[in-house]
C-alpha cells in the first residue's frame, strides 16, 4: 500500500493564481481531509468528507474548495492563491470519524508570492 | 480556536532520561488522539484514549487521561535521539468528530 499521496511536494504561486493540490489514499477509507499546519498553530482543518460526494467545511474554509467524485481522490482547489495561504497542506484519511487513527500524507509546501 | 493546548512548548532531555508532555483542553470530549511529527514529514498517530479511560500504553508510551481535570499527558520513557520531533494532541469536542490539534511540543532528544 502506498498509503496516502500528495503532489506536488513544493509549489510556489503568484497572488491570484489558482492550482489544485492533489490527494490519493489506497486504503478504501471513507474518511477524508485537508489540513494547513502554520507556524506555532498546530494543523486547521479545511474541509473534510465522509464518503463519495459529501464534502463539509472544516475550521477555515475560505479560499478553498474540495469535491469527492471517488473514494480514493479528495482535491483541494484554491480558487484564487493570497499570500496568506502560504502553509503547508497534509491531507488524511481514516476509515471513520471519531475514534479512528489518521492517516497523514507528506505535505505540500505552498508558497504564495 | 485550539482545543487542545500542549505544554511545554519546547523540550529539550538527554538520552536514556523520560519525556513529558501534557495537553489540556477546553470542552468535554470523546476521544483524544497523540501524533509525532518528524522535521518535514506528516503526522503519524501513537495512541488513542477514549474518554472513559484512564490511561494506556504503547511500548515506551504512556498516555494518561484526567477528564476532570481537561488534561493529558504523554510519557516517552528511556527516550532516544530517534524520537526527537513535534508530538501533538488532538481531541474530537469541535466541528463534530472532526480532531483539532494543538499547537505541539518540540522534542528534542541529545544524544
Amino acid at each position: 500500500n502506498a498509503g496516502v499521496t500528495q503532489t506536488p511536494k513544493f509549489q510556489v504561486l503568484k497572488t491570484g493564481q489558482s492550482m489544485t493540490l492533489q490527494c490519493a489514499q489506497d486504503m478504501n477509507h471513507e474518511y477524508m481531509s485537508w489540513y494547513r499546519q502554520d507556524p506555532g498553530m498546530g494543523l486547521r482543518l479545511i474541509h473534510y468528507s465522509v464518503g463519495a460526494g459529501i464534502t463539509d467545511q472544516g475550521e477555515v474554509p475560505n479560499g478553498y474548495n474540495v469535491s469527492r467524485s471517488t473514494t480514493e481522490d479528495f482535491p483541494l482547489r484554491l480558487l484564487s492563491a493570497a499570500p496568506s495561504q502560504t502553509s503547508v497542506y497534509f491531507c488524511a484519511s481514516s476509515s471513520g470519524q471519531g475514534a479512528y487513527e489518521q492517516y497523514f500524507g507528506p505535505g505540500t509546501r505552498l508558497t504564495v508570492t | 480556536s485550539q482545543q487542545g493546548e500542549e505544554d511545554p512548548q519546547a523540550l529539550s532531555i538527554q538520552e536514556g532520561e523520560n519525556a513529558t508532555m501534557n495537553c489540556s483542553y477546553k470542552t468535554s470530549i470523546n476521544n483524544l488522539q497523540w501524533y509525532r511529527q518528524n522535521s518535514g514529514r506528516g503526522l503519524v498517530h501513537l495512541i488513542l484514549i477514549r474518554s472513559n479511560e484512564r490511561e494506556k500504553h504503547s511500548g515506551r508510551l504512556r498516555v494518561t487521561l484526567d477528564t476532570s481535570k481537561k488534561s493529558s499527558s504523554l510519557l516517552i520513557t528511556a527516550s532516544r535521539a530517534a524520537d526527537t520531533a513535534s508530538y501533538f494532541c488532538a481531541t474530537d469536542a469541535e466541528y463534530g468528530q472532526n480532531f483539532v490539534f494543538g499547537p505541539g511540543t518540540r522534542l528534542s532528544v541529545l544524544p
